[in-house]
């Protein structure tokens, strides 16, 4: 049975940079995994963040960018998420996810509990 | 980019069927998917490829989706459903970008 966890920091101060890691069990990342990264803020939506394959191509919401940087490192079984210059505007609860791809679409069949960051100083 | 509306609320008597529904541009080939978050809990998978419902979702769970509108449909609606409601679509066309709906907060009445 898959199962992914999330692990990080609670607490970034405004300007610096935000790392996170999603650890995977359960299943073997050479063959063939999809991680991602979503967010959500207290009371709203899911947003998606970024995506990364077990081969290291990674795909990225455009509104963030800039910002971001994600990996993979199966031999570890993890993948991980660089957010900078954080604001307030990025407190949330931070999801990874297991990403299943196929022909027609991609959809997130396995999520971590999440982990609440906020942003303050 | 691709925005994905869904009604903000629902609500709906134990025993009775609840329909959400997801609207977009029309969907084509893109597959639509279902999430259900209780509070407190993270999603959780309950319809994918328009219609398919992953192992330990009940059957009173369905989906279903024509142009641009995918509807969730809840049967026998129990205390238990009470949750938001998130559609997904990856939108092939864009950098592989992954679309979720307003969402949609079910009450059971």
């Amino acid at each position: 049975q898959v199962q992914v966890e999330e692990s990080g920091p609670g607490l970034v101060k405004p300007s610096e940079t935000l790392s996170l890691t999603c650890n995977v069990f359960g299943y073997s990342m050479a063959s063939g995994f999809y991680g991602a990264w979503i967010r959500q803020p207290l009371g709203k939506g899911l947003e998606w963040i970024a995506s990364v394959f077990h081969d290291g191509s990674a795909y990225y919401n455009s509104s963030l960018k800039s910002r971001l940087y994600i990996s993979v490192d199966y031999s570890k079984r993890r993948f991980t998420l660089d957010l900078r210059s954080v604001t307030a505007a990025d407190t949330a609860m931070f999801y990874c996810a297991r990403q299943y791809c196929h022909r027609t679409g991609c959809y997130f069949d396995h999520w971590g509990r999440g982990i609440l960051v906020s942003v303050s100083s | 980019s691709y925005v994905l509306t869904q009604p903000p609320s629902a609500s709906v008597a134990p025993g009775q069927t609840a329909k959400i529904t997801c609207e977009g541009r029309a969907f084509g080939l893109d597959t639509v998917h279902w999430y259900q978050q209780k509070p407190g809990q993270a999603p959780v998978l309950v319809i994918y490829d328009d219609d398919d419902r992953p192992s330990g979702i009940p059957e009173r769970f369905s989906g279903s989706s024509s142009g641009n509108t995918a509807t969730l449909t809840i049967s026998r609606v129990e205390a238990g459903d009470e949750a938001d409601y998130f559609c997904q679509v990856w939108d092939g066309d864009s950098d592989h970008l992954n679309v979720f709906g307003t969402g949609t907060r079910v009450t059971v009445l």
